[in-house]
């Protein structure tokens, strides 16, 4: 089955930062979805985003489907933006296989 | 907008004891899918059904059973239940013929004692 890396792990930010999270896979997906995974355990939908870009308010990701890789985009982070971020790619039809995430804290 | 519908929401179970699970997905929705993820980990692909017939397995041990009723409603029985059965259990859904987009759940915690 595919791997998903991400990076970096774990990430640190003042508030009013960037920052630019990186998920990789080992072969081509189908499909990518982008979650946040707030502190509450809740998995909000970022992006579904197989290839291109897409921008939503300060998020907004970009996917390169021929290199494998997709990157998440931040701005001008809030506290509320803190969790966990985990890419998913689609293997066969149904399945996603997450990646070990980015967790971010934004301090204020 | 409806979210998927997930209950309980909280589960405390014994070992050895058995435990139901319930999802409801989005109105329009036909396939349900699930996922355990366990502490500190990423979630983990069960299985998923589409139009009530199981289209998908993933790490689903053998103690656990599911299935998807005719209103599209799914539930994940789980049996003989161990300490490492505690976890966040998510259900997600996806609307018909956009099986690719998932919506999650907001999941249930099992904790086994």
């Amino acid at each position: 089955g595919i791997q998903v890396e991400q990076s970096p792990p774990d990430l640190i930010l003042q508030e009013g930062a960037n920052s630019t999270l990186r998920c990789n896979f080992s072969d081509s997906v189908n499909n990518l979805q982008w979650f946040h995974q707030n502190p509450w355990g809740q998995l909000i939908n970022l992006f579904y985003i197989p290839s291109g870009t897409k921008q939503n308010g300060r998020l907004s990701a970009t996917t390169v489907a021929t290199e494998r890789y997709s990157l998440l985009y931040i701005s001008s982070s809030q506290t509320t933006d803190s969790g966990v971020y985990f890419c998913a790619g689609g293997e066969g039809t149904y399945k996603y296989i997450f990646g070990t995430g980015t967790r971010l804290k934004v301090l204020a | 907008a409806a979210g998927v519908i997930q209950s309980p929401r909280h589960l405390i179970k014994e070992k050895r004891e058995t435990a139901t699970l319930k999802c409801y997905p989005i109105p329009r929705h036909d396939t349900v899918y699930w996922y355990q993820q366990g502490p500190g980990q990423d979630p983990q692909f069960l299985i998923s059904f589409y139009e009530k017939m199981q289209s998908d397995k993933g790490s689903i041990p053998d103690r656990f059973s599911a299935q998807q009723f005719s209103d599209y409603h799914s539930e994940l029985n789980m049996s003989s239940l161990e300490l490492g059965d505690s976890a966040l259990y998510f259900c997600a859904s996806s609307l018909e013929g956009h099986y690719y987009e998932q919506y999650f759940g907001p999941g249930t915690r099992l904790t086994v004692t």
